[in-house]
């Protein structure tokens, strides 16, 4: 089954720096999706991602997708308070069947 | 248009109860995804529907069932509460059954407490 891993685990930074997150797949990633998630709260999705090498923005967030489609990395340019959350990748299996998440990478944004 | 909606938001049960909860997906989404979260477990699938049928099922015990009616809401229930249920119930929503290609909104979810 498909298993996603996601680094760091947690991060807390500066407001007004930039940081990333990796999102790695132990198989080829047919569809993967970035969700952010405040405590207790339900899932916004951000981005979606299907082709080798596609890049998406919205507003300061930059999501990438490699191209042998087996990591991701979520890209965030001069980070804000509000940008503080819990981030997940979410992907199918090639099937488009099965969707399975990764265990989330918690930001904390300092003011 | 209105989001995907899921009642009721906060709820406590006694060990050994059972559970309804309700999602309703965006309007014109006819799959519905449900989930379970803990912190030790992270999110975890628990089953799928699409036109009233059950697609997927996670790994999780037969305690825990769906159904999705003709307007595409559904519920999902666990009988014979156990405290490990204790979770946030998140439900998905997206146009279609394919995961490929088709965006999947999900609900603000239902925080279960067992005691």
């Amino acid at each position: 089954s498909q298993e996603l891993e996601q680094s760091p685990q947690s991060l807390i930074v500066q407001e007004g720096k930039n940081l990333t997150i990796n999102c790695t797949s132990s198989k080829t990633l047919y569809g993967l999706y970035w969700y952010k998630q405040k405590y207790g709260e339900g899932l916004i999705f951000l981005m979606m991602l299907q082709k080798g090498g596609e890049e998406k923005s919205h507003e300061k967030i930059t999501a990438k997708l490699d191209e042998k489609k087996q990591q991701s990395s979520l890209h965030i340019t001069a980070s804000q308070p509000s940008h503080a959350g819990i981030y997940l990748c979410g992907a199918a299996d090639n099937y488009g069947q099965n969707f399975v998440f990764g265990p989330g990478t918690r930001l904390s944004v300092l003011p | 248009k209105a989001g995907v909606t899921q009642t009721p938001r906060y709820l406590i049960k006694t060990r050994g109860q059972q559970v309804t909860l309700s999602c309703s997906p965006i309007s014109g989404h006819r799959s519905v995804s449900w989930y379970q979260q803990t912190p030790g477990q992270g999110l975890q699938f628990l089953f799928e529907y699409f036109s009233e049928t059950q697609r997927n099922k996670g790994n999780f015990p037969g305690r825990f069932s769906g159904r999705q009616f003709s307007n595409s809401r559904s519920e999902m229930n666990v009988s014979t509460l156990e405290l490990g249920d204790s979770a946030l119930y998140l439900c998905a929503s997206s146009l279609d059954h394919r995961r490929l290609g088709n965006t999947i909104y999900f609900g603000e979810g239902s925080w279960l407490t067992v005691v």
